[in-house]
């Protein structure tokens, strides 16, 4: 059973845009966290926020988790080819366990 | 240090066949987790193994098996093969439990099933 629903899938954009990716359930979660897996490797951690409402910045990264820990977002400013990768919220639920979101794969063009 | 280390990173078998697939942790990391990776289902939560014991367990069917030796490096089995089974198997370590902190992922084994 997937648990978590991200969106867009796909997301193709110029140098310097701005976007954003969704992080979704109806589930609650303890904590999540935020992945990003670049071809022939495994995900890194980029994040992990824990208390509804809270806000992380890394660079030009901006993570926030939903009031009620069921939903997240990413927000990337300026984005550069560098951040081309696949992103994957994760959510860890009350049985310990990570449920993995379904990804955003996004492509930057220089 | 040293990653998670994943042997081997691809292997091809044919259906009805079996696969062992080995994971080496970080040195001091305890846990030990394998997921699957595929195009359609995303990543799955397979199993997690923490001092040699399986802590928890994801929705798969029997023929996914594992297990975890007393110097935390891990392996997990897959029986009678299936072409469904065609995947990357990726593994992550941490340092205590699972729900304690970051998971370190290796590079994965990918496995084809022709």
């Amino acid at each position: 059973t997937q648990l978590l629903e991200q969106s867009p899938q796909f997301l193709s954009i110029q140098e310097g845009e701005n976007l954003t990716v969704y992080c979704n359930s109806s589930s609650v979660f303890s904590s999540l966290q935020w992945y990003r897996q670049e071809p022939g490797e495994g995900p890194v951690l980029l994040v992990t926020v824990v208390t509804g409402g809270e806000v992380k910045k890394l660079k030009r990264l901006t993570f926030q988790f939903g009031d009620a820990r069921k939903d997240s977002s990413l927000h990337i400013t300026a984005a550069q080819p560098g951040d081309t990768g696949l992103y994957l919220c994760a959510g860890l639920n009350t049985g310990n366990q990570f449920y993995f979101g379904t990804g955003t794969s996004l492509t930057v063009i220089p | 240090k040293a990653g998670v280390t994943q042997t081997p990173r691809y292997l091809i078998k044919t259906r009805g066949q079996q696969v062992t697939l080995s994971c080496s942790p970080i040195s001091g990391h305890r846990s030990v987790s394998w997921y699957q990776q595929t195009p359609g289902q995303g990543l799955q939560f397979l199993f997690e193994y923490f001092s040699e014991t399986q802590r928890n367990k994801g929705n798969f069917p029997g023929r996914f098996s594992g297990r975890q030796f007393s110097n935390s490096r891990s392996e997990m089995n897959v029986s009678t093969l299936e072409l469904g089974d065609s995947a990357l198997y990726l593994c992550a370590s941490s340092r205590g439990q699972i729900n304690t902190g970051e998971l370190f992922f290796g590079e994965g084994s990918r496995l084809t099933v022709l």
